[in-house]
C-alpha cells in the first residue's frame, strides 16, 4: 500500500512557464517532507523540504506548498527550464515515535520542459 | 567535498549468486542507507546503518544484510539472488541521526541477475 503517491507519472510543460508537480500522502503522522530531482544514471539529489509546520518553503525558482488537512503537497518551478526535465521525487520522513531512518518515496514524476 | 560514492557502477551476477555492492558516504555523515529502485517503482528502504549498528530495515527477506564499517563506510550484501533482484541499488548518507535531515545519494549500482 503506498503511503506516498505520485499520481502524474509525466508532465510537459513549455520553457518559461510554471510546472506544478504534485504528491498526496496517506498518514497524517507525516512530519517533514522533501523533493528530490534525478537525472539518467545520476542519483536523486536533494531540491527543497518543507516541516509539516509549515505551508509553504521557498528556494529560488523552487517553491514546495503543503496543505496538511488535504494531505498533499506540490512543487512549483518557475519559470521552468530545459534544464530542469528530470524524474522528480516525492519523500515523507516517518519521524514520528523516534527516527526510523528511511525515507518514504513517491514513484516519481518524468518533468519535460520544451524549449 | 566528496560526495558519496557507490561501487562497483555495473553489477553482472547469475541466479543463485552473491552480490556485494559498497558505499562510501560524505566525510562526517555516520548515517548510511540503502534503497532499492526496481523497474517502475519508487526508491523502497532497504537498511539503515549508524555508528557500525544496524538502526532499522525494510521490508525485506534476510538475504539481503550488510554491515558498516569503522569509517562508516558500508556494504550491502545480497545472497542467493533471485532474478528480481535486478535493479538499481542507492546509497544515501546523513549527518542528523533521529531527526528530519535530507539524505545526500550517490549515483547507484546497477545490479543484473541473469
Amino acid at each position: 500500500d503506498q503511503q506516498v503517491k505520485q499520481n502524474s507519472p509525466s508532465l510537459s510543460v513549455q520553457e518559461g512557464r510554471i510546472s506544478i508537480l504534485n504528491c498526496d500522502y496517506t498518514n497524517s503522522m507525516f512530519d517533514y517532507f522533501l523533493w528530490y530531482k534525478k537525472y539518467p544514471a545520476e542519483g536523486p539529489t536533494f531540491l527543497i523540504s518543507i516541516s509539516s509546520i509549515k505551508d509553504k518553503n521557498e528556494d529560488g525558482r523552487f517553491t514546495v506548498f503543503l496543505n496538511k488537512s488535504a494531505k498533499h503537497l506540490s512543487l512549483h518551478i518557475v519559470p521552468s527550464q530545459p534544464g530542469d526535465s528530470a524524474v522528480y521525487f516525492c519523500a515523507a520522513n516517518p519521524n514520528y515515535g523516534g527516527s526510523q531512518g528511511n525515507l518514504i518515496f513517491g514513484k516519481g514524476t518524468k518533468l519535460s520542459v520544451k524549449p | 567535498e566528496a560526495g558519496v560514492t557507490q561501487s562497483p557502477t555495473h553489477l553482472i551476477k547469475t541466479r543463485g549468486q552473491q552480490a556485494t555492492l559498497r558505499c562510501s558516504p560524505i566525510s562526517g555523515h555516520t548515517s548510511v542507507y540503502w534503497y532499492q529502485q526496481a523497474l517502475g517503482l519508487g526508491l523502497q528502504f532497504l537498511l539503515w546503518y549508524d555508528e557500525g549498528e544496524e538502526r532499522n530495515r525494510g521490508n525485506f527477506p534476510p538475504r539481503f544484510s550488510g554491515r558498516q564499517f569503522p569509517n562508516y563506510s558500508s556494504e550491502l550484501n545480497v545472497n542467493a539472488l533471485e532474478l528480481e533482484d535486478s535493479a538499481l541499488y542507492l546509497c544515501a548518507s546523513s549527518l542528523e541521526v533521529g531527526g528530519p535531515g535530507e539524505q545526500y545519494f550517490g549515483p547507484g549500482t546497477r545490479l543484473t541477475v541473469t
